[in-house]
């Protein structure tokens, strides 16, 4: 059973760059069906995609965060990471790591979420 | 950049009521669109793919209808544990473009 765990700051200040990563168990994370991506939820409010990448490192972002935001993975660790720069209070969201099959287009497994504030 | 618009964004109803959510997509994408539920603090769950095909495990009061830019989600017959939030999700492109979800309260 595929398991993904987010895992970083959960307070980061203004002006700074968010780090998070996601660790994968239970396969591979170059196996071809996977895309991996991120997702945030700011509190009360809607899912916000926020990028993607594949095994092979090809990577897409969100037009409106690209500017700020790397995906990167390390096929050794069985880990992929994200860097958002230059956080404001906006940014201020639970962060869910997540695997989309590439066979099937469903976004199948989660990360639980991991909450991350911005603040001074 | 493909958009999502859902509606409504949150209705009441009883349990035992039939529920409908729609989803329009900003372009045509085919069949390629996915529902998932979502409860307070716990990640989402997909309940639809391809736009009407049941996902594996959900009860078959849920179900989903649509090609092109027009969909629909259903409760049949709304249950205490459908109380959640819905999303709509285009899986077209290679974006994960969600719907700003409908938020179903009980009345």
């Amino acid at each position: 059973q595929l398991q993904l765990q987010e895992s970083g700051p959960g307070l980061v200040k203004p002006s700074e760059t968010l780090s998070l990563t996601c660790t994968v168990s239970g396969d591979s994370i170059s196996r071809s069906i996977s895309y991996w991506g991120w997702i945030r939820q700011p509190p009360g409010k809607g899912l916000e995609w926020i990028g993607t990448i594949y095994y092979s490192g090809s990577t897409y972002y969100n037009p409106s965060l690209k500017s700020r935001v790397t995906i990167s993975v390390d096929t050794s660790k069985k880990q992929f990471s994200l860097k958002l720069s230059s956080v404001t209070a906006a940014d201020t969201a639970v962060y869910y790591c997540a695997r989309r099959n590439v066979d099937t287009a469903i976004i199948d497994y989660w990360g639980q979420g991991t909450l991350v504030t911005v603040s001074s | 950049d493909i958009q999502m618009t859902q509606s409504p964004s949150s209705l009441s109803a009883s349990v035992g009521d039939r529920v409908t959510i729609t989803c329009r997509a900003s372009q045509s994408i085919s069949t390629y669109l996915n529902w998932y539920q979502q409860k307070p603090g716990k990640a989402p769950k997909v309940l639809i793919y391809a736009a009407s095909s049941l996902q594996s495990g959900v009860p078959s009061r849920f179900s989903g209808s649509g090609s092109g830019t027009d969909f629909t989600l259903t409760i049949s017959s709304l249950q205490p544990e459908d109380f959640a939030t819905y999303y709509c999700q285009q899986s077209y492109s290679t974006s994960w473009t969600f719907g700003q979800g409908t938020k179903v309260e009980i009345k």
